[in-house]
């Protein structure tokens, strides 16, 4: 099982600059979420997903974009990369329900850097 | 608001001694709390996790949570540590409705030898 797959795992990203940062899984979840995370600040969430084709806003979204087309992939694009999207970046999934099984399970991230 | 709030930004023991992480949330429905932990350069593993029933929870490599309700706390503990428990530790409530998880700041464990 491949769990989550984040690609790539390291990007360098000019001022202005667009990407996407990808994202699959093949646990079948219904749930994946993308966070930040920075010094000191944990993990913050940017957008989140309940389910193919709904996406939704999470704290920090804006310079982001999100879709999500099916349930395996949920790509993370930025728009125009400013320095402060300097930041380890890591996507999640986890089934529905909230049962004692569900848990969160994450990619390995993507570290980007923007100069 | 929700929040979860981690009092200890970087904590130090020593190899053998017992460790105790303080969390305290804010969550206006019944909450979901983890407690996940990050290697150096890795990405985040789950130690346990508390849903309902028993407030003490037993997670892996030996650790184990207590949920206080009263004192909106779930602490995780663990009564020898090891070299390789060094690490950073984040304390998490999540929403059962949409998956996402709101985490404290982290703390930093340092083990001395």
């Amino acid at each position: 099982n491949a769990g989550v797959t984040q690609t790539p795992k390291f990007q360098v990203l000019k001022t202005g600059q667009s990407m996407t940062l990808q994202c699959a899984q093949d646990m079948n979840h219904e749930y994946m979420s993308w966070y930040r995370q920075d010094p000191g600040m944990g993990l913050r969430l940017i957008h989140y997903s309940v389910g193919a084709g709904i996406t939704d806003q999470g704290e920090v979204p804006n310079g982001y974009n999100v879709s999500r087309s099916t349930t395996e992939d949920f790509p993370l694009r930025l728009l125009s990369a400013a320095p402060s999207q300097t930041s380890v970046y890591f996507c999640a999934s986890s089934r529905s329900g909230g049962t004692s099984n569900t848990e969160a399970f994450f990619g390995q991230g993507t570290r980007l850097t923007v100069v | 608001a929700q929040s979860v709030t981690q009092p200890d930004i970087h904590i130090t023991v020593s190899e053998g001694a017992s460790l105790e992480l303080r969390c305290n949330y804010s969550y206006g429905a019944t909450p979901y709390l983890f407690w996940y932990v990050q290697s150096p350069g890795q990405g985040l593993q789950l130690l346990l996790k508390y849903f309902s029933g028993d407030t003490l929870v037993q997670g892996i490599k030996g650790f184990e949570a207590e949920f206080k309700r009263s004192q909106s706390s779930f602490n995780l503990r663990k009564p020898s540590v090891h070299w390789s428990d060094a690490a950073e530790y984040f304390c998490a409530v999540g929403s059962s409705n949409t998956g996402k998880l709101i985490f404290g700041q982290g703390t930093t464990l340092q083990v001395k030898p």
